[in-house]
């Protein structure tokens, strides 16, 4: 089973600031990466898909990068909305697993 | 506009069983596969398997085995997530999920049901 390791476990920021997520995979799984925001009380939502490519209706300030192992969620400037938990998921031989996820915090 | 609309929340003893529903609409049920997803409280997300909705095969993941049954009735494209034997460790937040056929990622989630085991 691949394992996903995302850190840090939390990134305090402003306002404004740049926020840089990292997840890595343990072995390679090309670009079969995706990143969610969940928001407390509230489903997750789907921001990233196939690591650089975004959902339908989200903020181009959301942008990934990355293949094979080591991949990247930046968000370029944070709005207050932004401040939530962030995870990755993958999938390889039609089974899925998430990372443990990255709170964003404010400052 | 496409949802999925989960049941409400549950209460149970330990020993009982549950069975969650998640109702899709604003799209066609078989064009999709369904996936479930785990949250107990305070921790993150975790895959449970997935249904093909086209011939109602299941995945299950790891430590999903056995107690856990997924399905589907495609009349009402609805899919049901049962849990049989609950323990106090299957308090969490059940949602469903859609994923584009030949993928991975979930692009509509289901608000989740909550599910209690409590003497």
């Amino acid at each position: 089973e691949i394992v996903l390791t995302q850190s840090p476990a939390t990134l305090s920021l402003s306002p404004g600031e740049r926020a840089t997520l990292s997840c890595r995979a343990s072995q390679s799984i090309s670009t079969f990466l995706a990143w969610y925001q969940q928001k407390p009380g509230q489903a997750p939502r789907l921001l990233i898909y196939d690591a650089s490519n975004r959902a339908t209706g989200i903020p181009a300030r959301f942008s990934g990068s990355g293949s094979g192992t080591d991949f990247t969620l930046t968000i370029s400037s944070l709005e207050p909305e932004d401040f939530a938990v962030y995870y990755c998921q993958q999938r390889s031989n039609w089974r899925e697993t998430f990372g443990q996820g990255t709170k964003v915090e404010i400052k | 506009q496409v949802q999925l609309v989960q049941s409400g929340s549950e209460l149970k003893k330990p020993g009982a069983s549950v069975k969650v529903s998640c109702k899709a609409s604003g799209y066609i049920f078989t064009s999709y596969a369904m996936n479930w997803v785990r949250q107990a409280p305070g921790q993150g997300l975790e895959w449970m398997g997935w249904i093909n909705t086209n011939t109602g095969n299941p995945t299950y993941a790891r430590g999903f085995t056995g107690r856990f049954v997924f399905s589907l009735d495609t009349s009402v494209s609805t899919a049901y997530l049962q849990i049989n034997s609950l323990t106090a460790e299957d308090t969490a937040v059940y949602y469903c999920g859609r994923v584009p056929s030949w993928s991975y990622y979930l692009d509509v989630w289901g608000k989740g049901t909550s599910v209690t085991v409590s003497s």
